[in-house]
């Protein structure tokens, strides 16, 4: 257990609606970075956060959205969705901006 | 932008036999990191190399960082049905962004 959670861990949904994955890092953690992996692909790098504040962007869609809270969990929006948006979703934090990355065990995305 | 390369794309190996993973940056690097993925699971952080030229073990597994700070290796000796998974490279550069390599797929036949 990495101390990140993830949620939901499954989500099944249809093109064109819109869904919210939300991230809680590891406590004591400031940063967040968010991840799409396809089937047997790599990690694609979204998007990261570090204490409430975006600080570097990655291949993000622009139907593609995030945010890091107060309390410093975050959450990804994805809009306007794809049969191609289907993925694994990863989270991950660490302490500092270029620290060990802790994941999350995903949501895995099935668009239908 | 930085570009990272990691080869093989996938390996075969029969079990007891010796495994490499390569990964290259087309820039200077500030550290490396490593990260193991088994199937179905999640990356789990390996190790980070931070120094010119070193060179760092973990029982079978053994991880070198390039004199010039561009390329790294991960050695795995005799290898174990348990190592099967994919086999990440993390290079940081000093900035926010992360970059991920393509992985390496371990295939291990008993």
């Amino acid at each position: 257990d990495s101390g990140v959670t993830q949620t939901p861990k499954h989500l099944i949904t249809a093109t064109g609606q819109r869904v919210t994955l939300r991230c809680s890092p590891r406590s004591g953690d400031l940063s967040v970075y968010w991840y799409q992996q396809s089937l047997d692909q790599g990690l694609q790098f979204l998007i990261q956060y570090y204490n409430g504040e975006e600080r570097a962007k990655g291949n993000i869609l622009e139907r593609f959205s995030a945010q890091q809270f107060p309390d410093l969990h975050s959450e990804l929006n994805l809009s306007s969705l794809e049969l191609g948006d289907s993925a694994l979703y990863f989270c991950a934090s660490s302490v500092v901006r270029e620290g060990t990355q802790y994941f999350g065990p995903g949501t895995r995305l099935l668009v239908l | 932008g930085q570009q990272v390369m990691q080869i093989p794309q996938y390996q075969h190996v029969q079990e007891g036999e010796d495994f490499t993973t390569y990964c290259n940056s087309s820039t200077t690097l500030s550290n490396i990191q490593w990260y193991k993925q088994r199937p179905g699971g999640h990356p789990v952080f390996l190790i980070q190399l931070v120094k010119s030229g070193e060179v760092k073990k973990q029982k079978r597994l053994t991880f070198q960082f390039g004199e010039a700070k561009k390329n790294s290796s991960l050695h795995i000796t005799a290898t174990q049905t348990t190592d099967v998974g994919t086999y990440f490279c993390a290079p940081n550069t000093g900035g926010f962004k992360t970059i991920f390599g393509a992985g390496t797929r371990l295939f291990v036949k008993a």
